[in-house]
């Protein structure tokens, strides 16, 4: 069945440096969902990704879809102690079922 | 705070047990989701339903189960309880059961099996 793999499981880095955490799929997703989950909180949506290529921003975040749809990645620039929590991605098997990587978590060193 | 409502927030029981977990997702969403997570094993889906009816299935036990009700709200029960279910169930609600809905989640049930 489908798998989809995220690296690094942990990265420390101190303020200001960037981040980047990748998620690869086994199979071809429809499309890839991005979530944060801080420190003893809930996940929360970041984004969709849905084409092939395809690029988005959010202010310091970066977010790419492979062109094979069957990778992604997340990239924090200039990393902020807010930035700090475990980030997952997530893409759809069989269409029903939306599989989440492992995470990684981000501690962010003042 | 995302709409969804779990309910309760820490649940602790004994070994053999039998525990409800409830859901009732954001005004609007027809489908529930249930995710379980624990340190080693991430985010693993259980179940899902639509409006009433369940849709997909993950890596629930048989020892669990679940149901939606008319009013849309969810419930979990895990039966005969083991050590290892310990961890956090969320409950997750989407509008519709597409592929491109995105998930809201609640704050979860942290359930600690002794």
């Amino acid at each position: 069945g489908q798998q989809v793999m995220q690296i690094p499981q942990y990265q420390h880095v101190q303020e200001g440096e960037d981040f980047t955490t990748y998620c690869n799929s086994s199979t071809t997703l429809s499309n890839i969902q991005w979530y944060k989950q801080r420190p003893g909180g809930h996940p929360v949506f970041l984004i969709q990704l849905v084409k092939s290529g395809e690029v988005k921003k959010q202010k310091r975040l970066t977010f790419q879809f492979g062109e094979a749809k069957k990778n992604s990645s997340l990239h924090i620039t200039a990393t902020q102690t807010t930035d700090v929590g475990t980030y997952f991605c997530a893409g759809f098997r069989s269409a029903r079922q939306l599989t989440f990587g492992s995470g990684t978590q981000l501690t962010v060193l003042p | 705070d995302s709409g969804v409502t779990q309910t309760p927030k820490h649940l602790i029981t004994a070994t053999g047990q039998r525990v409800t977990l409830r859901c009732s997702p954001r005004s609007g969403d027809l489908s529930v989701y249930w995710y379980q997570q624990s340190l080693d094993q991430g985010l693993q889906f259980l179940i899902q339903y639509y409006n009433g009816e369940e849709r997909a299935k993950g890596n629930i036990l048989e020892r669990f189960s679940a149901q939606q009700f008319p009013d849309l709200h969810s419930e979990l029960n895990l039966s005969s309880l083991e050590l290892g279910d310990s961890a956090l169930y969320f409950c997750a609600s989407s509008v519709t059961s597409g592929t491109n809905e995105k998930l809201f989640f609640g704050s979860g049930t942290q359930l600690s099996v002794l």
